[in-house]
This record gives structure tokens, C-alpha cells and sequence, in this order.
């Protein structure tokens, strides 16, 4: 069965500082793990995804995440914090065997200290 | 071309009412699904649709009914609302082909059951 873990539910950071939001997942099958982000009273807006082909993704709004297997991480950074990422954001992996399911973690609120 | 659309996008009920939320897509996608997102508990999966003429159920679906009209039309229906079903419901869609299990969200219903 696969399932997501994300450390902290709230981070805080300067303005300029590293963002560095965490993601530990389980899965039985090779995981399919993704980064969605969502602004206040808004949907889920994908950030990044990770699908077995390069290990360091590149995505929106100039955040990264790194796939690491021996660690079963899909950690997210962005190495300076910007005012407009305050958001929510959420990993999942998906489950293509069983309809594309999606399992979420629980979210981490970003907070951006000017 | 609008993505995922979702009404209402606010509701109150009170207890024993019901309703249906209404959801569509105009991206051809084979999957949709529906979720409700509650405070800590990141977001849980009620139903899904992997394909036209089929629903299954996913983590939560005790308390609601699902119909898959079409492949662009997938409603959720509360038959009798309870307060613990005051929440915020989104919908989502995906081709389900490989390289292609992205989800797309729509914006978002929120639900008041008093």
C-alpha cells in the first residue's frame, strides 16, 4: 500500500532563505510522487512530478525535488524563498494499479517572513 | 478550454438535506475523482471514476453516491448531509496513460452542514 509523510506541518522561513519542505512516501510498486501546491481558497496547482526518469525534477516557480529511493525521500526546495510562495503544499504518490489513485500527505503551510 | 469545473462553489445545508455536487472536464480524460479536504488530514479520496461507466470506492465513501454521467460529467450526491460532512470537496481528472497520471484539480466546493 503506498502512503505519504510530511514532517512538519508548518514551516516558517525569511524571505531569501532556503525552502525546504519534506516528503517520505512507502510504496510496494515504483512510485510516481508529485508536489502540488494550493494558494488560499484555491485548487491544487501541480508543482512537479517525478515518473522514473530523471532523479532531480525541476518544476514551477523555480522549486526542485529531489527522488532519492534509499531514502524512500521526494524532499522539495527552492534555495530563495519568495513572498508569493506562502501557500499549502502537499505531496503524493500515485498508484497506477489501481485507477491512478492518489495518496496525499497531510500538507505542510509555508510561511514567508519578510 | 476551462480544465476541471466544479458547482457550487459555496453551499449550506442543514442536516438531512440533500444535495449534488456537480463536476466536469473538458481535457478528454478517461479518470475523475472526487476528495474532501479537512483541516491536518490532507486530502482523502471518496470515489473515483477510472473510466466511463464505472466508479469505485476510495477511502471515504460512507455518507455519499456517486454517478460518472459521462466521460466529462462525474457528480457527487450526499443523500442525507451531516455536520461531519461540512468540508471542502474537489474534484479531479486524468488521462491515467503512462507519463500522462498528472491529476488536475478543479477549484473547490465548500460545504456548511449545520
Amino acid at each position: 500500500a503506498q502512503s505519504v509523510t510530511q514532517l512538519g506541518s508548518h514551516v516558517s522561513v525569511s524571505e531569501g532563505a532556503l525552502v525546504l519542505l519534506r516528503c517520505n512516501y512507502s510504496s510496494s510498486v515504483p512510485p510516481y510522487l508529485f508536489w502540488y501546491v494550493q494558494y488560499p481558497n484555491q485548487g491544487l496547482q501541480l508543482l512537479l512530478k517525478y515518473t522514473s526518469a530523471a532523479t532531480l525534477v525541476k518544476g514551477i516557480n523555480g522549486f526542485e525535488a529531489e527522488f532519492k529511493k534509499s531514502e524512500t525521500s521526494f524532499h522539495l526546495t527552492k534555495p530563495s524563498a519568495h513572498m508569493s510562495d506562502a501557500a499549502e503544499y502537499f505531496c503524493a504518490v500515485s498508484d497506477p494499479g489501481s485507477g491512478n489513485q492518489f495518496y496525499f500527505g497531510t500538507g505542510t503551510s509555508l510561511t514567508v517572513i519578510p | 478550454n476551462a480544465g476541471v469545473t466544479q458547482t457550487p462553489k459555496f453551499q449550506v445545508l442543514k442536516t438531512g438535506q440533500s444535495m449534488t455536487l456537480q463536476c466536469a472536464q473538458d481535457m478528454n480524460h478517461n479518470s475523475m475523482y472526487w476528495y474532501r479536504q479537512d483541516p491536518g488530514m490532507g486530502l482523502r479520496l471518496i470515489y473515483y471514476s477510472a473510466s466511463e461507466g464505472t466508479t469505485d470506492k476510495g477511502e471515504v465513501p460512507n455518507g455519499y453516491n456517486v454517478s460518472r454521467l459521462n466521460k466529462r460529467e462525474f457528480s457527487l450526491r450526499l443523500e442525507s448531509a451531516a455536520p461531519s460532512q461540512t468540508s471542502v470537496y474537489f474534484c479531479a481528472s486524468t488521462l491515467s496513460l503512462v507519463g500522462q497520471e498528472t491529476q488536475y484539480f478543479g477549484p473547490g466546493t465548500r460545504l456548511l452542514v449545520l
